[in-house]
């Protein structure tokens, strides 16, 4: 079964300041990542989608790749209260029958502090 | 709008009664899932569907059954429910091969 990994634990920082979060994956073959953005009690949505090295920029988020360290990170700039959720990584399984498999991290749960 | 609808979002059963939670989804997506969400384990897909009387096991599909007999509806059925089945259930949709998942609202299904 493929890994993803979040290892950090909650994370806070406060109002204006960047958030970082990071993730790793074991499947070498991956070729595409994902970051969701879960508040508490509510359903995942999709914020970043990333597929080649380097860094993707969306508004205030930032998704990073590297491949050869097969590792993902998702940056959060100038922080907002609203900000305050779980993050979760989520790499598209490159091989198996289904096309449309996710494999997920536990998440990051970030907390904005006023 | 596009949307996918799970009913009920807050069920308290016991163990052995059967139920079935409802999924249905109006973007006409082929790709339908399965998950169950618990703390400290995250998101696992419990079955998928890649199209109508198409489905098979993700990673956790003991204890639970689907259908796909219409390509909007895909219900999870728990034939004896078991209290280590207590969980925060999704169903997502998505077009095959596509990237993005859509994700219910969510249902809390507790079994005493």
């Amino acid at each position: 079964q493929k890994e993803v990994e979040q290892n950090s634990g909650p994370l806070s920082v406060p109002e204006g300041a960047i958030a970082s979060l990071n993730c790793t994956y074991s499947d070498r073959g991956s070729q595409s990542f994902f970051w969701y953005r879960q508040y508490s009690g509510k359903s995942p949505e999709l914020i970043m989608s990333i597929y080649s090295n380097g860094d993707k920029e969306d508004g205030r988020f930032t998704a990073q790749l590297n491949k050869a360290s097969q590792y993902v990170s998702l940056l959060i700039r100038d922080s907002q209260p609203s900000d305050s959720a779980t993050y979760l990584c989520a790499v598209k399984d490159p091989e198996g029958l289904d096309l449309n498999r996710l494999a997920f991290g536990k998440g990051n749960q970030v907390v904005v502090i006023p | 709008e596009a949307q996918v609808t799970q009913n009920p979002r807050y069920l308290i059963t016991v163990t052995g009664k059967k139920l079935t939670v409802t999924c249905s989804q109006n973007m006409n997506h082929e790709y339908m899932s399965w998950y169950r969400q618990d703390p400290g384990l995250g998101l696992r897909q419990i079955y998928y569907s890649m199209n109508v009387e198409v489905t098979d096991k993700g990673d956790v599909p003991e204890g639970y059954k689907v259908s796909r007999k219409e390509k909007r509806n895909f219900p999870l059925i728990l034939e004896s429910p078991s209290p280590n089945q207590t969980s925060l259930y999704f169903c997502a949709s998505s077009n095959r091969g596509a990237h993005e998942q859509f994700f219910g609202p969510g249902t809390r299904l507790t079994v005493l």
